[in-house]
């Protein structure tokens, strides 16, 4: 079946530490997104990434990063310069960009940090 | 101003009712416009895409899209306990590469 695979669904963190989301499509989707959604607040976009070995900042990019070295992969690391990183995070792919199709979007890793 | 604005709700209908979700976005260059559906804990789906004013139907789903007004709505008609969800409207904003999702407003459809 083909799709978006988010790892781990639930991560718990110490202050200070990094630690890193993976998303993983066999959608043969060009671009792919990393989302965060906090209570009431919607989806914010951290980083897009429109191809292999290309990527953007979103408007909330501050304390993550990201990687696109394979077309199938996108793994987001959210750093210990996040300041309030518990939040639920989406990934999601696209044929193209957002505007011009849908987003299909991985299960979502929910991260606490303690 | 947010870019795109909903009411979070909860709305409330009854089974069997038309429950209508309603958008409004700040630029006026929008060009594609979004409803996606997400149960509690779960990720987002789509449910309607509209990129022209009018009408478009799919089922017991409609959107309803006036850029003269810059207001796009979601009609939900027979509504189920099933489309008990948070419904999230999404526009694109300055370049057709950025999608901007409002907050969401949550639907309840009671028995």
């Amino acid at each position: 079946d083909g799709g978006i695979t988010q790892s781990p669904k639930y991560l718990f963190r110490k202050e200070g530490q990094n630690v890193t989301l993976s998303c993983e499509q066999n959608l043969n989707h060009d671009a792919m997104y990393w989302y965060r959604q906090d209570p009431g607040q919607g989806l914010r976009l951290i980083y897009y990434s429109q191809i292999v070995n290309d990527f953007q900042k979103g408007d909330i990019a501050e304390g993550y990063s990201v990687s696109r070295e394979k077309k199938e992969s996108f793994p987001l690391t959210v750093t210990s310069a996040q300041k309030n990183p518990t939040a639920f995070y989406l990934c999601a792919s696209s044929i193209a960009g957002q505007g011009i199709g849908e987003l299909f979007f991985g299960e979502g890793s929910r991260l606490t940090v303690l | 101003q947010k870019e795109v604005e909903q009411n979070s709700g909860p709305l409330s209908v009854p089974e069997g009712a038309i429950a209508s979700l309603n958008c409004t976005y700040s630029d006026r260059g929008s060009q594609s416009f979004f409803w996606y559906r997400q149960y509690s804990g779960k990720s987002p789906e789509l449910i309607m895409f509209i990129y022209s004013n009018g009408d478009k139907e799919d089922g017991r789903f409609t959107a309803q899209l006036n850029k003269a007004s810059q207001y796009v709505s979601l009609l939900i008609r027979d509504s189920q306990p099933s489309d008990s969800a948070t419904y999230l409207c999404a526009v694109t904003t300055g370049t057709a590469s950025k999608l901007t999702f409002g907050t969401g407003t949550r639907l309840q459809v009671t028995l």
